[in-house]
């Protein structure tokens, strides 16, 4: 079956420091990946993607590389800022449906 | 060129009431997925509807759920006789195609709460 996997939150930062968000995924097919984010109170918001195997994606200084051989989507950020503060999940979608990850709480305290 | 919109934002019901949410996709998107958030619980997947037509309706419970997608209209998700375990956030997402490579598109969710 499909599934994604997480690491289990909450995380807790100091504003600059280094970030990542491991996920790993199992996929019937081939999936495009996306990571996620959802700030309090809000819908959630495509932060970025991935569509074949070695792609990276970027936006907002968060990046991600799609690796097929061992099926990760591994979410880094080199300096985070309070901003960032969400909640950000991972999400292979195989063409039928978006698989969610139970998402990982980020906070970054000043 | 509006979002996603879901209506109510947030919704009370007492046990045994009908819940009815709505969602309208973004101007020129045909496919629609509802998804429910319990409270430190990542999104379950619950339908996938296009228009006039169920796609996929694996995540739906059998009993007292049930989901549309009229030709005109918003899609509407229906909760029958709600109990306490159905609060929740229900998410609307929608997208123009389907496809891998397909971003959604979410709105702001509906907060039920069932007393």
């Amino acid at each position: 079956g499909n599934s994604v996997t997480q690491m289990e939150g909450p995380v807790t930062l100091s504003e600059e420091a280094f970030l990542t968000i491991n996920c790993t995924y199992t996929a019937t097919g081939y999936p495009s990946l996306f990571w996620y984010v959802q700030y309090p109170g809000e819908g959630l918001q495509l932060l970025l993607k991935a569509t074949k195997a070695d792609d990276k994606g970027s936006n907002k200084g968060f990046e991600a590389t799609y690796r097929k051989e061992t099926t990760s989507f591994h979410l880094e950020k080199g300096s985070v800022q309070v901003s960032d503060s969400a909640v950000y999940f991972c999400a292979p979608n195989t063409g039928n449906q978006f698989y969610f990850g139970t998402g990982t709480s980020l906070t970054v305290i000043p | 060129n509006a979002g996603v919109m879901q209506n109510p934002r947030h919704l009370v019901r007492r046990r045994g009431q009908e819940a009815r949410l709505r969602c309208s996709p973004m101007k020129g998107h045909s496919h629609v997925y509802w998804y429910r958030q319990l409270p430190e619980e990542g999104l379950k997947f619950m339908v996938y509807l296009q228009k006039e037509n169920i796609i996929d309706e694996s995540g739906m419970p059998k009993e007292r759920f049930s989901a549309e997608f009229p030709k005109e209209g918003p899609s509407i998700l229906r909760i029958q006789q709600v109990v306490r375990g159905d609060s929740a956030a229900y998410f609307c997402a929608s997208s123009p195609g389907r496809g891998r490579e397909t971003e959604a598109f979410f709105g702001q969710g509906t907060r039920l709460t069932v007393v």
